[in-house]
């Protein structure tokens, strides 16, 4: 079956940079675009950025444009979000979600990871 | 990219049914038929119940609908049942090509 796990989160300062990964397995990864997905603690889900089945088409939220870089290794089977400048309002459970079909756009998330949290603190 | 507007919360009794509003614009919503339903239970991962606005996904109950009408889209849950207790969020696809989600309705059955 499909998973997705997440690594990577941890307790970082504000301003300093992380990278967050995630491991598929179950499916043809790099047949799926991916997405990351993030969730402040208490608030509600934020979509963060996706990124096609091949690496290309790249698109991020205003909230993140600048400052995070969504990435893939298809040979790896895993995506990877950087994510630099951290702010305080960066703090939340990550997730990395696939999309629902392959080789094209999709149009929601059919598969989510456990999630990995970012805690932005001094 | 303004979150969706969706009701706060929302309750009802066992076997009643539910309706979830979540509007947005023309850029979003209204402008494409991909607006996605997800269910999430508090500790587990968001779980989608909805897609392109009505279709469900193998294996969700049939008690799920969803249904659009302009710039607002909604989530029947019919038959209310104490596991569908738990936080819902629509999402969009956008014009700029990326997605936005609601602002989340917490669903208690009384």
């Amino acid at each position: 079956q499909v998973q997705l796990v997440e690594s990577g989160g941890g307790v970082v300062q504000p301003g300093r940079s992380l990278r967050l990964s995630c491991a598929g397995s179950g499916f043809s990864f790099d047949s799926y675009a991916m997405h990351w997905v993030r969730q402040a603690p208490g608030k509600g889900l934020e979509w963060v950025a996706d990124i096609g089945y091949n690496g290309g088409n790249v698109y991020y939220a205003d909230s993140v444009q600048g400052r995070f870089i969504i990435s893939r290794d298809n040979s790896k089977n895993t995506l990877y979000l950087q994510v630099n400048s951290l702010r305080l309002e960066d703090t939340a459970v990550y997730y990395c979600a696939r999309d629902d079909r392959p080789f094209q756009t999709g149009t929601n998330f059919d598969s989510w990871g456990q999630g990995a949290l970012v805690t932005v603190s001094s | 990219q303004s979150a969706l507007t969706q009701p706060a919360s929302v309750s009802g009794s066992p076997g009643q049914s539910i309706t979830i509003s979540c509007t947005g614009t023309s850029s979003d919503v209204g402008g494409y038929n991909y607006v996605s339903w997800y269910q999430d239970h508090p500790g587990k991962a968001p779980k989608v119940i909805i897609y392109d606005v009505n279709k469900r996904p193998s294996g969700v109950s049939n008690r799920f609908s969803g249904s659009k009408s302009g710039n607002t889209a909604s989530l029947t849950i019919s038959g209310l049942q104490a596991e569908d207790e738990a936080d819902y969020y629509c999402c969009s696809f956008t014009s700029s090509k990326t997605y936005v989600f609601g602002t989340g309705t917490r669903v208690t059955v009384l």
